[in-house]
């Protein structure tokens, strides 16, 4: 079965600070990779996803990720947060085989940016 | 083009009643799925509806279920609520199968159980 990990839970940073969020998943096949944001009171959106190609991959609002399939993770950078970037981030996978819809999410991390 | 439309988006309900919460797809989108998100337990998959057939069930009990219609709306049902289904719902859709295909997500709806 698919699983991911995200291994903080809640990372306080200062702006202009640099981040990264590990994510580590298991799966042995085909993947499909995702960080979703959920911004306090709105709706998930997509950060950027992973489905072939450059494993560099350029998303929404400065952030990128990196999948190293020999280690199994995707992380989550940004050189600089702001403000903001308060929220909570969820890393996700999709089996290649299975349906775009069913999506294995991380248990999420909340980033607070200190002013 | 509008988004995913998940209605009501706040509901309050008593122990043992039954709920049912409507998501409204994204135009030509066909599958639709559900997750239910909480604080414990974060969020996690509850099934996946595809031209009106359940494709992918996740592990949930029988009293959570769900149905689409031909225009691909779909409905989730929860019977004989218990205080640990509070919590944010949220559907949704995508075009349908295959790698390389993005899902869209609605808002949800907050139900709380009293």
């Amino acid at each position: 079965a698919q699983s991911v990990s995200q291994h903080n839970h809640h990372v306080i940073l200062s702006e202009a600070a640099s981040l990264e969020l590990g994510c580590n998943y298991s799966y042995g096949g085909t993947v499909n990779l995702f960080w979703y944001v959920q911004y306090p009171g709105q709706h998930l959106q997509l950060l950027l996803k992973y489905f072939s190609g450059d494993p560099l991959v350029k998303g929404i609002k400065g952030f990128e990720a990196e999948f190293i399939k020999s280690k199994f993770s995707f992380n989550l950078r940004k050189p600089s947060v702001q403000w903001s970037d308060t929220a909570e981030y969820f890393c996700a996978v999709n089996a290649g085989y299975s349906s775009a819809s069913k999506i294995i999410f991380g248990s999420g991390t909340r980033l607070s940016i200190r002013p | 083009k509008a988004g995913v439309t998940q209605t009501p988006r706040y509901l309050i309900k008593t122990r043992g009643q039954q709920v049912t919460l409507s998501c409204s797809p994204i135009s030509g989108h066909r599958s639709v799925s559900w997750y239910q998100q909480t604080p414990g337990q974060g969020l996690q998959f509850l099934f996946e509806y595809f031209s009106e057939t359940q494709r992918n069930k996740g592990n949930f009990p029988g009293r959570f279920s769900g149905r689409q219609f031909s225009n691909s709306r779909s409905e989730m049902n929860v019977s004989t609520l218990e205080l640990g289904d509070s919590a944010l719902y949220l559907c949704a859709s995508s075009l349908g199968t295959g790698s390389g295909v993005q899902a869209f997500f609605g808002q949800g709806t907050r139900l709380t159980v009293v």
